[in-house]
């Protein structure tokens, strides 16, 4: 199956410092990728969908300008957490999807601890 | 209000078939019915994807009726590497946009 490469896959920052997470699709292009973040025995919370060459969607709550989504190729879409605090410590996970398809391939998540 | 439900956890034993059931009000007309298998510190991993009535791939089963409310995944002959979260994940339309809605997850255990 289609691939995508989701790095790091573990981040240690401090309070106050930006994180980037990137999300690549190794053997397709990808028109469209999701960024998701789990809580704790929580659900995957759908964060923003972005689309290649575009501005993101963002989720109700979410807030666009401390989670800066860019989806500048085909390939690659990054999501990086701006001055970071505690309580954005969790796991972040993106998917992709194939174009035309409407199977979408998961990364393999990264957690995220700010202390 | 779009809304997936689906158990919270199961147990089962080695060997067995394994039938977790997702209902899904306000899905989509035209969206799919998708499920994950989410081991822990893991991105989820597909299983199987749906429409209507019955998919069947080498790992699982789909079995969706008519009326697409709910959704039923069969893993047949469950073994001890099952032991996952399994989500259900459907598109609804809720105030003329479409969203996608996960299950809250169903937490399967499997038992030698």
């Amino acid at each position: 199956g289609a691939v995508v490469s989701q790095h790091p896959s573990r981040v240690i920052c401090k309070s106050g410092t930006s994180v980037k997470i990137e999300c690549r699709s190794l053997d397709f292009q990808a028109t469209t990728m999701f960024w998701y973040r789990q809580f704790p025995k929580k659900s995957l919370m759908l964060m923003a969908t972005s689309n290649e060459g575009s501005k993101a969607t963002y989720e109700q709550g979410v807030e666009k300008d401390k989670f800066l989504i860019n989806h500048a190729s085909l390939t690659l879409s990054t999501l990086t957490v701006t001055s970071a605090h505690p309580e954005d410590s969790s796991f972040y996970i993106c998917s992709a999807e194939d174009r035309g398809d409407t199977e979408a391939f998961f990364g393999q998540g990264t957690r995220l601890t700010v202390v | 209000l779009a809304k997936t439900t689906q158990p919270i956890s199961m147990d089962s034993y080695e060997g067995q078939e394994v039938n977790i059931t997702c209902s899904h009000n306000n899905i989509a007309t035209n969206d799919y019915i998708t499920w994950y298998q989410q081991f822990p510190s893991q991105g989820p991993r597909f299983i199987i994807q749906g429409y209507k009535t019955k998919v069947t791939n080498e790992v699982a089963s789909l079995f969706i009726p008519a009326d697409r409310k709910s959704s039923t995944l069969s893993l047949p002959r469950v073994s001890l590497s099952d032991t996952a979260v399994y989500y259900c994940l459907v598109g609804a339309v809720m105030d003329s946009n479409y969203q996608l809605i996960w299950g809250a997850g169903t937490k399967l255990i499997i038992k030698p």
